[in-house]
């Protein structure tokens, strides 16, 4: 079974700076997605950015960025300027290609301090 | 957004009593979940739908039963409540096909068995 892993429980940047949250997963599968999902306190889970395991090129959403390292297994989400906005749970998952179930890390909070 | 509704929102209830909580969906996406969220494991999939009448069990399946007579309306009932299903539980659909690769999810009930 696949296992996703954020080994940051909590994590905090100053406003406007660049912060990377870490994940790591486990799979014997070589196509799967990997996704970043926030979650602001009022509990709503948001789509932050997804990654296809086949293309080589890390995706990027305006100031989020991943880096995805497969041989790694490893799939960190960096964001840069950070805002007050940004303060939140982010949670890393996996899906396999052919499946559609999400795998979920435990979560890191994020605090912005301004 | 996907149109996506959980009632209710919050629920107390007391240990041994049924409950059941309803995720409404617009969207006519043909697979949906049920997840429960708690501090250290993240989501975690309780059952999930791949259509009308069609249901599976996920991770965490012990103690709760799901229906699905409508495309829009996934049920998701305790039988018993226990203490230890206190938690956040969130409804999330996709469509199907090459497109439905990311789980659109409703806005969480928070259960609290007493």
């Amino acid at each position: 079974a696949q296992t996703v892993t954020q080994s940051q429980p909590e994590m905090s940047v100053q406003e406007a700076e660049t912060v990377t949250l870490s994940c790591t997963y486990d799979t014997s599968e070589s196509d799967y997605y990997l996704f970043w999902y926030k979650q602001p306190p009022s509990r709503q889970m948001i789509l932050v950015i997804r990654q296809e395991a086949y293309k080589q090129q890390n995706a990027t959403e305006n100031r989020f960025s991943v880096n995805f390292q497969k041989a790694a297994k490893s799939f960190s989400l960096k964001i840069s300027d950070s805002q007050l906005g940004d303060a939140a749970m982010y949670f890393c998952a996996y899906r396999s290609q052919g499946g559609n179930k999400l795998v979920f890390g435990a979560g890191t909070i994020l605090r912005v301090k301004s | 957004d996907a149109g996506i509704t959980q009632s209710p929102r919050h629920k107390v209830t007391e240990t041994g009593t049924p409950v059941t909580l309803r995720c409404h969906q617009t969207e006519n996406h043909r697979y949906m979940y049920w997840y429960r969220q708690d501090p250290g494991h993240g989501l975690r999939l309780i059952h999930y739908s791949y259509g009308v009448k069609d249901t599976d069990k996920g991770e965490v399946s012990d103690g709760y039963s799901v229906s699905r007579s409508k495309t829009e309306d996934f049920l998701l009932t305790l039988e018993s409540a226990t203490s230890s299903q206190t938690s956040v539980y969130f409804c999330a659909t996709t469509p199907s096909g090459r497109a439905g690769y990311e789980q659109y999810f409703g806005p969480g009930t928070r259960l609290t068995v007493t």
